[in-house]
């Protein structure tokens, strides 16, 4: 079946420090790969997206790169700001239908000044 | 313009009560999904409508959840004889098929949520 797997938190970064927030998946085709991020008191809203092996999704300095051959999509980015504390979800959508979505548990971020 | 909306943004029940929540999507998004996220956990899948039809029920736990929605507008998920277990965040999600029938390059917006508590 379609399962996400990410890295577990919480994580605990100083300001301008590199992140990585790993992410692997399982699924039966050739899934959309999705990094969603949920600000505190706010809704969940999408970061970066990929959909295709090789592709590479960014956006606000994150970047996420779709590796075939690892099942992977491990969010990067290169200095981490006080304001991209946050829960990072990462997700793939159904390969057959694209109906449904399968979300990893969230992995929590706090930058720290 | 306007997000999806969800109200109540929270509810506490007793347990054996029913509880209706309800969905906005944003204009125009002729998908609709409802996901439950419990305390610690990811996004549980429940139900997927295109327009009013619901192709997807594959995520509804028990026949005690049921869900509607009026054309390509408003949704209401149903949960009866409600229990603890049933404690959880409920999300909404609309989205707009791309122009050439890609759902999987779709995004998904996402309401604020309903808190549900049930005692």
């Amino acid at each position: 079946g379609n399962s996400v797997t990410q890295m577990e938190g919480p994580v605990t970064l100083s300001e301008e420090a590199f992140l990585t927030i790993n992410c692997t998946y399982t699924a039966t085709g050739y899934p959309s790969l999705f990094w969603y991020v949920q600000y505190p008191g706010e809704g969940l809203q999408l970061l970066l997206k990929a959909t295709k092996a090789d592709d590479k999704g960014s956006n606000k300095g994150f970047e996420a790169t779709y590796r075939k051959e690892t099942t992977s999509f491990h969010l990067e980015k290169g200095s981490v700001q006080v304001s991209d504390s946050a829960v990072y979800f990462c997700a793939l959508s159904d390969p057959v239908t694209g109906n449904q979505f399968y979300f990893g548990t969230g992995t929590s971020l706090t930058v720290i000044p | 313009g306007a997000g999806v909306s969800q109200s109540p943004s929270n509810k506490v029940t007793e347990k054996g009560k029913d509880v209706e929540l309800r969905c906005d999507p944003i204009s125009g998004h002729t998908a609709l999904y409802w996901y439950r996220q419990r305390l610690g956990q990811g996004l549980e899948f429940l139900i997927y409508f295109q327009g009013n039809s619901a192709p997807d029920k594959s995520g509804l736990p028990s026949d005690r959840f049921s869900a509607e929605r009026t054309g390509e507008s408003v949704s209401t998920l149903t949960i009866q004889r409600t229990q603890q277990e049933d404690s959880a965040v409920y999300l909404c999600a609309s989205s707009q098929v791309p122009s050439g029938g890609e759902f999987l390059a779709a995004t998904q917006y996402f309401g604020p949520g309903t808190r549900l508590t049930v005692l």
